[in-house]
């Protein structure tokens, strides 16, 4: 089965703080390995897809990495506006393109 | 607008009531996909149809849930007796086999509300 695991489950950062968020997965076979953001009483939104260990997708202050176990969302220099949760998903390259989600990561971003 | 729509958006509802929710997809996307998220956990998957064919539903998906998608353009998913263990936010994602990587794209929900 296959199973992802987001670490921590909540973080606080000042602004302009870097930091990452963790995910760490097993998968029979990656298809690919997906990063949303979700904000309160909202659908996730997409931000990257990785395919292959040492990928790697930048977006604004976001830079998404991807090893065999494991995947980072880098965060450079936060706003408040980045405050959000973090979504980590993967997608077997067998059967249906189904998604399988971790729990997340709360990120709050203090002014 | 041209991204996953959802209606309602809110719905509350008394044990033992049957509700339906819709989604619309994205225009020529032809995968639909049905997830349920309660506070504090990711999105489960409930649900797959390429075009108008359901190919997979998860075992999480009791008899009282069942889903359509009617010429293989919006999508309905039907509770029967509604319990309050099936009070959560319905998503519902798009995607395409043949653009933008298969990527699935979610609507802003349908939060669930049992009484």
């Amino acid at each position: 089965e296959d199973q992802v695991t987001q670490s921590p489950e909540a973080l606080r950062l000042q602004e302009g703080e870097s930091s990452s968020l963790n995910c760490s997965y097993t998968v029979s076979g990656l298809r690919g390995l997906f990063w949303y953001r979700q904000d309160p009483g909202k659908g996730p939104e997409f931000l990257f897809t990785l395919y292959s260990a040492g990928e790697e997708k930048e977006k604004e202050r976001l830079k998404a990495t991807l090893t065999k176990k494991e995947s980072f969302l880098h965060i450079t220099a936060p706003k408040p506006e980045d405050s959000a949760t973090y979504l980590c998903a993967v997608q077997r390259n067998s059967g249906y393109s189904t998604l399988t989600f971790g729990k997340g990561t709360m990120l709050l971003v203090s002014p | 607008d041209t991204g996953v729509s959802q209606n309602p958006r809110h719905k509350i509802t008394k044990r033992g009531q049957n509700v339906t929710f819709r989604c619309d997809p994205i225009s020529e996307h032809n995968r639909l996909y049905w997830y349920r998220q309660t506070l504090g956990q990711g999105p489960e998957f409930l649900t797959y149809f390429q075009n108008e064919a359901q190919l997979e539903k998860s075992r999480l998906l009791s008899d009282r849930f069942s889903a359509e998608r009617p010429k293989g353009s919006f999508s309905t998913l039907e509770i029967q007796r509604t319990e309050q263990g099936d009070s959560a936010m319905y998503l519902c994602a798009s995607s395409s086999s043949r653009i933008s990587g298969d990527t699935q794209y979610f609507g802003p929900g349908t939060r669930l509300t049992v009484l």
